[in-house]
């Protein structure tokens, strides 16, 4: 397709339960991001890639938390023991260029309830 | 997180109406992003400014860089129902640090 695609779009998960949501850039995309938007709240930054390197993993709230992308096209966001407050919309980005004037593109999202 | 001051949380406005938004920081930013968001899909980039003092038009859309770098506004003219969403601010030194969002609401 031509924009970011995410799946799956939604997610149960028992509390402690592990999870991976996945991310299928723009073909050719250098950059990718990862956000994790809580409701009624603007999206907040977790890690970045540039190709498969990752450049940046500030923002992951945990050790819990795991980003990949082997072969810097598709990534995926992994959660481990899954807690109630890791229920959030992740929202995966792409750019064309290394973080700096780049237009992110954004997928809808992967909308995660942890029970 | 770190996050910005937007203003105002919510707006009801009649269509027709002109709209204003604005977000400000107490750190200075080398690019201001606004975006809309629409119910279950990503954000999707409306204007980008880079320099301060840029104002920046996109069809009704209009953006202004304030020129201490630590602030900026989206005015919308002549709403129409398709302007109903949520508005985020973004500022970009490094990362992107996100406001809180504006929720557009036309009433009929």
């Amino acid at each position: 397709g031509a924009g970011v695609s995410q799946s799956p779009r939604y997610k149960v998960a028992k509390r402690g339960q592990d999870v991976a949501l996945r991310c299928d850039p723009i073909s050719g995309h250098v950059s990718l991001f990862w956000y994790q938007q809580a409701l009624g709240q603007g999206p907040e930054f977790l890690t970045y890639f540039q190709n498969e390197a990752q450049l940046d993993k500030s923002g992951l709230p945990s050790d819990r938390f795991f980003a990949e992308r082997p072969e810097g096209s598709v990534s995926t966001l992994k959660i481990q023991r899954t807690q109630q407050e890791d229920s959030a919309v992740y929202l995966c980005a792409s750019s064309l260029v290394v973080r700096g004037k780049e237009t992110q593109y954004f997928g809808p999202g992967t909308r995660l309830l942890v029970l | 997180g770190q996050q910005l001051n937007q203003s105002p949380q919510s707006m009801f406005i009649q269509e027709g109406e002109d709209v204003s938004m604005n977000c400000t920081s107490s750190s200075i930013f080398n690019t201001w992003l606004w975006y809309k968001q629409d119910p279950g899909e990503g954000p999707v980039l409306l204007i980008a400014l880079y320099k301060a003092g840029e104002l920046t038009s996109n069809g009704r859309l209009t953006a202004q860089f304030g020129i201490t770098r630590k602030d900026s506004f989206l005015n919308i003219s002549a709403s129409i129902p398709s302007d109903v969403g949520i508005y985020f601010c973004a500022g970009q030194f490094d990362q992107l640090i996100w406001g809180a969002g504006t929720k557009l609401i036309i009433k009929p």
